[in-house]
């Protein structure tokens, strides 16, 4: 029983398109993340929230925006593409600060 | 800002031998420290949560120690589907991201 599930696991497209990234957690958790993790394996955090609410927007381009319709779930929807935006995805979840977040599997990125 | 550097950047060891990875960070204000592994592929898959200076915490052949400057993850007579990259994180203040560090790339060799 999958708890936090990123569709789709790969996506490829043009630059100049638009595109968006599912994420659902059945965990119960409240706080929700998107982290981008690029060729080198860095991951680095891009937006939380927690109950619907943005709480952290790191220096993302006005290109990403962030869409909680419930605490379960957190999708990303991408404007413009460009080929700087290829990178693997993570959505994660965490039941409260302090407390492990949980990774789905990630979906790969890439722009041609 | 916080800063979260981890060594080696890649270990090959054979079946069998131990050894300590090491994650130093710099942060104001540590909350939290946090071990993954993350295998190709996957998602970082949560080890170990640590809180304090002193603190240890163990898992079958993993064990993980905190200093007020770096933490180690010991691993403890490896097999190689303990093959993966260990990724180390703080969370710091009252900010509820993790920093992550660059991991170490650890092949366990038969």
């Amino acid at each position: 029983d999958t708890a936090v599930s990123q569709t789709p696991k790969y996506l490829v497209t043009q630059m100049g398109n638009d595109k968006s990234i599912k994420c659902e957690q059945n965990l119960g958790h409240d706080t929700m993340y998107w982290y981008k993790q690029d060729s080198k394996k860095f991951l680095k955090i891009m937006f939380s929230y927690n109950n619907k609410e943005l709480i952290i927007n790191e220096t993302v381009p006005n290109r990403f925006s962030p869409k909680s319709p419930d605490k379960a779930h957190l999708n990303l929807h991408i404007n413009s593409l460009e080929l700087g935006d290829s990178a693997v995805y993570f959505c994660a979840s965490s039941q409260a600060i302090m407390r492990p977040q949980h990774f789905g599997d990630g979906t790969r990125l890439s722009i041609l | 800002e916080d800063q979260v550097t981890q060594s080696p950047e890649a270990l090959r060891l054979q079946e069998g031998e131990s050894s300590s990875l090491n994650c130093s960070y710099t942060v104001s204000g540590l909350r939290g420290l946090f071990w993954y592994r993350q295998d190709p592929g996957k998602g970082p898959e949560f080890l170990f949560t640590l809180y304090s200076a002193g603190e240890e915490k163990e898992k079958e052949r993993l064990k993980a120690t905190l200093t007020k400057k770096e933490s180690f993850l010991h691993i403890t007579a490896p097999k190689p589907e303990d093959s993966a990259t260990y990724l180390c994180a703080v969370q710091a203040g009252g900010n509820e991201k993790l920093t992550f560090g660059t991991g170490t790339r650890l092949t366990i060799i038969p």
